[in-house]
């Protein structure tokens, strides 16, 4: 089992500020198959990065995905109230997909 | 666009059975990988396993004794069973289709276990 650790628990940033969120594999994730969601109360998980790196439809370009290995980061640049919510990582580079525990992104 | 619907009892006893099922519309079950995840409240998502449309599965080891998804290509339609159900397993239950990353999520249903 790939173990995904996230880091940190809670951002609380203003508007226009930028988040930085980390997630660490317990083992490397090949082919960088790992994924970024986004989580707002009582809605299900939107993707918003694929391979590590590549944004899905429709995502603006102020959420970049990057990294390699066992070291991702999802950057959110210029902070909007809308982007309040829950962001997790997860892994497909083994048959027994896991996610990591989930980063609060709170505005103020 | 694809959508996903889940239904199925919101309410289910203790160690009875837990059914669920997945409506795809806009699209066919075949060619895909087919998931289901689980989010007790306030807690993080747990992947609980998968079907390809040919019927094969992956279960999360954790659950691989008490899970069983299935497809039928005929009612493009994905179902989870998860047997002997407790507290532990109240949650809301999401299928999501799989291309290896989860670009297609049904709303979720909320199942509570309780007597």
């Amino acid at each position: 089992e790939i173990v995904l650790t996230q880091s940190p628990g809670t951002l609380s940033l203003s508007p226009g500020d930028r988040a930085t969120l980390s997630c660490w594999a317990s083992q490397t994730v090949s082919n960088n198959y790992l994924a970024w969601y986004q989580q707002k109360p009582g809605q299900a998980p939107r993707l918003l990065i694929y391979d590590a790196s590549t944004r899905a439809t429709g995502i603006p370009d102020r959420f970049s995905g990057s990294g390699s290995g066992t070291d991702f980061t999802l950057t959110i640049s210029r902070l909007e109230p809308g982007d309040s919510a829950v962001y997790y990582c997860q892994q497909y580079s083994s048959s027994f997909r896991t996610f990591g525990q989930g980063t609060k992104v709170e505005i103020k | 666009q694809v959508q996903l619907q889940e239904s199925g009892p919101g309410l289910v006893k203790p160690s009875e059975t837990l059914s669920l099922s997945c409506t795809v519309s806009g699209g066919s079950v075949n060619y895909y990988y087919w998931n289901w995840i689980r989010q007790p409240p306030g807690k993080r998502l747990e992947w609980i396993g998968n079907v390809y449309y040919t019927g094969s599965t992956i279960y999360n080891p954790s659950l691989k004794s008490r899970v069983t998804i299935s497809v039928d290509t005929s009612k493009n339609e994905v179902s989870l069973k998860m047997t002997s159900v407790t507290a532990a397993d109240t949650a809301v239950y999401f299928c999501a289709r799989d291309r290896r990353w989860l670009a297609n999520w049904g709303q979720g249903v909320l199942v509570t276990v309780s007597s």
